[in-house]
């Protein structure tokens, strides 16, 4: 079992839809990510927030919205895709900074494919 | 900027054997963490075993060990007694301790695919 969840686990979206990736954590984590992972890819950072502010932006396109509701949530926002933007989206939590304890804790992904 | 490289794209390894992935990284800082984490069909990403620079000794978690060289800056992971459950990616990945105001994220390799042959 996973202390990370997101949800779906998968989803498929048009180019013109707009959707919304879920993450959520009670291990009392005060840093969220969002990564992006091509297959057979390792994964690529798109956006930290530590204590719900936005404190990393990997350059990602506009058509990608993080949002921080509460420190147990992390959304990622979605319109206008393109079919390059299939991938798995890993979420993922950690204690800030990082302690004794395990660093990153990741989420099982939501598959996503643009269509 | 800090880089990990991961020379072997596959491994296979019988089962019951022995198998070391090599991981290897540059960076300018002192003090980092050091991660194995393997990725199984199922997704999740699973922290393997970690390695803190400042201590000497090898980190070692039940089959797993490593083989920490710091003036080498080499990491590789050492797989005992592998079974089945073990196929999976395995990504090295490295982490300075004080950057990023404490939460930015990791920099992994590309990854090593191990097949374990039955």
């Amino acid at each position: 079992d996973t202390e990370v969840t997101q949800t779906p686990k998968h989803l498929v979206m048009g180019m013109t839809n707009k959707k919304s990736l879920k993450c959520e954590q009670h291990m009392g984590h005060r840093a969220m990510y969002w990564y992006k992972q091509k297959a057979k890819k390792p994964p690529e950072l798109m956006f930290v927030y530590s204590y719900e502010k936005l404190s990393i932006n990997e350059s990602v396109p506009s058509r990608f919205s993080p949002e921080c509701p509460n420190s147990s949530l992390l959304n990622l926002h979605l319109h206008a895709l393109q079919p390059e933007d299939s991938a798995l989206y890993l979420c993922a939590s950690s204690q800030v900074p990082w302690g004794s304890t395990l660093p990153l804790h990741f989420g099982n992904g939501t598959r996503l494919t643009v269509t | 900027a800090q880089t990990v490289t991961q020379s072997q794209p596959e491994m296979s390894v019988q089962e019951a054997e022995t198998v070391t992935l090599s991981c290897t990284y540059d960076t300018s800082e002192s003090d980092y963490y050091l991660f194995w984490y393997k990725q199984p069909p199922s997704r999740q990403m699973i922290l393997v075993i970690r390695q803190e620079a400042y201590k000497q000794q090898n980190a070692t978690e039940n089959r797993f060990s490593v083989n920490f060289q710091k003036a080498a800056k080499s990491f590789s992971l050492k797989i005992s007694d592998s079974q089945l459950g073990d196929a999976a990616m395995y990504f090295c990945a490295y982490k300075a301790r004080y950057s990023g105001g404490g939460a930015d994220g990791l920099t992994f390799g590309k990854g090593t695919h191990l097949i374990i042959q039955p």
